[in-house]
């Protein structure tokens, strides 16, 4: 069973404040990992595309690190604003032939 | 704006039934991508194609199928529908076949089907 888990599933932050949540994922097969942004009511937008050990990618304030032999990655949030509350979402794409989506952490930041 | 257009934005639709679902991509962008996104399973990935050939498969059932054409545009087909295939259906797009690095995927806004 291939399961991708997200932690923590919501997380409430003040502006501000730094974040960082987890993607759990299988270390056999592995491919590369996606991370997605999702907004309420809009479609979800690429975040990173990773697919080496080691791997470390930065967006302005997010960036995220990639653990392939254990199976994790992390994406860290620096100084969060109310404009990043999302859905942010990672999928792990094995073989080169499935992509395999996690639940979800729900990030909501308050002014 | 992603620059991927998908059509129908929604479509309601009875039990039993076949419809079909457009996208777009961006231009230049050879690889598009399926996915369902439903209350009870998040968003999963059906089917990818680059190119006009088919390049991987996800969970996709048996009564729905892809196809895409000359011009890179490409239709999801669902027939035999069931209630449960009520979900959004979004489309994506990227430029290259495979996950390089770079490759990002553009999603369009969504179908929405409703199937009563």
């Amino acid at each position: 069973i291939l399961n991708v888990e997200q932690s923590p599933q919501s997380l409430h932050v003040q502006e501000g404040d730094s974040t960082n949540f987890t993607c759990s994922f299988p270390s056999s097969n592995f491919y590369a990992l996606h991370w997605y942004r999702w907004e309420t009511a809009k479609s979800p937008e690429a975040l990173f595309v990773m697919t080496l050990n080691g791997d470390e990618k930065k967006k302005g304030r997010i960036s995220a690190t990639l653990n392939t032999k254990e199976g994790y990655s992390y994406l860290y949030i620096k100084g969060s604003q109310p404009e990043d509350s999302a859905t942010y979402l990672c999928a792990y794409l094995y073989n080169n032939n499935d992509m395999r989506f996690g639940a979800g952490t729900r990030l909501t930041v308050k002014p | 704006d992603s620059g991927v257009t998908q059509t129908p934005k929604h479509l309601i639709t009875a039990t039993g039934q076949r419809v079909t679902l457009r996208c777009s991509p961006r231009s230049g962008d050879l690889s598009v991508y399926w996915y369902q996104q439903s209350l009870d399973q998040g968003l999963q990935f059906l089917i990818q194609y680059y190119n006009g050939e088919e390049r991987a498969k996800g969970n996709i059932l048996e009564r729905f199928s892809a196809q895409q054409f000359p011009d890179l545009h490409s239709e999801l087909n669902l027939s035999s529908l069931e209630l449960g295939d009520s979900a959004l259906y979004f489309c994506a797009s990227s430029v290259l076949g495979g996950p390089a690095v770079d490759n990002e995927q553009f999603f369009g806004p969504g179908t929405r089907l409703t199937v009563l």
